[in-house]
């Protein structure tokens, strides 16, 4: 099983649709990332968060410890918010290099 | 945007061949990564550095070596490409290794070996 789980693994929207995509954790974390990546793009951080929930635009992050879950949300869904989604968390206790444990993504589709 | 550059950017290589990945960053970050992207496996850890010529192996280091002379620098070698390298690889840096510091990546190199 892995560490870090995300569901859907797919997610076909139409514009306009509120869209949540899950993760699911099984080791204690320090931090949350979630991250965005266009097709043929690079990667680029949306959240870290560690408690709570963090809003940025159209971009919610919620994160509850105590289940060991996190959830992000889109509002008002558009196509151009069809990327890959990563959920990536940071263990408690640590590494001497900040180890990330990444979950296999989820492939977002939104149709006009 | 965070400073970093990839290059190559595309490479197609045989089997058997070395080929060498670099990445550059303007940041002075301390610490920088390298990952490789597979279909069903997310990213994963192959070398990290934590200072100039201190690095260290991660998850799926066979067959892959690092160096870093310089703190901008950072270079990822497959001494002999097989085909199980094929990947899009990418560099990561960051300023250090609590949960206060995030990882910016840079913008992947695709790798063909065939």
């Amino acid at each position: 099983k892995n560490e870090v789980e995300q569901s859907p693994q797919n997610l076909t929207a139409q514009e306009g649709e509120f869209i949540t995509i899950n993760c699911s954790y099984s080791v204690g974390i320090s931090a949350l990332h979630w991250l965005q990546q266009h097709p043929g793009g690079g990667i680029v951080s949306l959240f870290m968060l560690s408690s709570g929930k963090k809003k940025h635009g159209r971009l919610i992050a919620t994160i509850n410890i105590q289940e060991k879950h996190s959830s992000l949300h889109i509002t008002a869904s558009h196509p151009r918010d069809s990327a890959v989604y990563i959920c990536a968390v940071r263990s408690m206790g640590g590494t001497s290099y900040g180890k990330l444990t990444f979950g296999q993504g989820t492939i977002l589709t939104v149709h006009p | 945007d965070a400073g970093i550059t990839q290059s190559p950017r595309h490479k197609v290589t045989e089997t058997g061949t070395p080929v060498t990945l670099r990445c550059h960053q303007t940041e002075n970050h301390r610490y920088m990564y390298w990952y490789r992207q597979d279909p069903g496996h997310g990213l994963r850890l192959i070398h990290y550095s934590y200072g100039v010529k201190d690095t260290d192996k991660g998850e799926v280091s066979d067959g892959y070596s690092v160096s870093r002379s310089k703190t901008e620098d950072f270079l990822l070698t497959l001494e002999s490409a097989t085909s199980s390298q094929t990947s899009v690889y990418f560099c990561a840096i960051s300023e250090g290794t609590s949960a206060m510091y995030e990882q910016y990546f840079g913008p992947g190199t695709r790798l063909t070996v065939t």
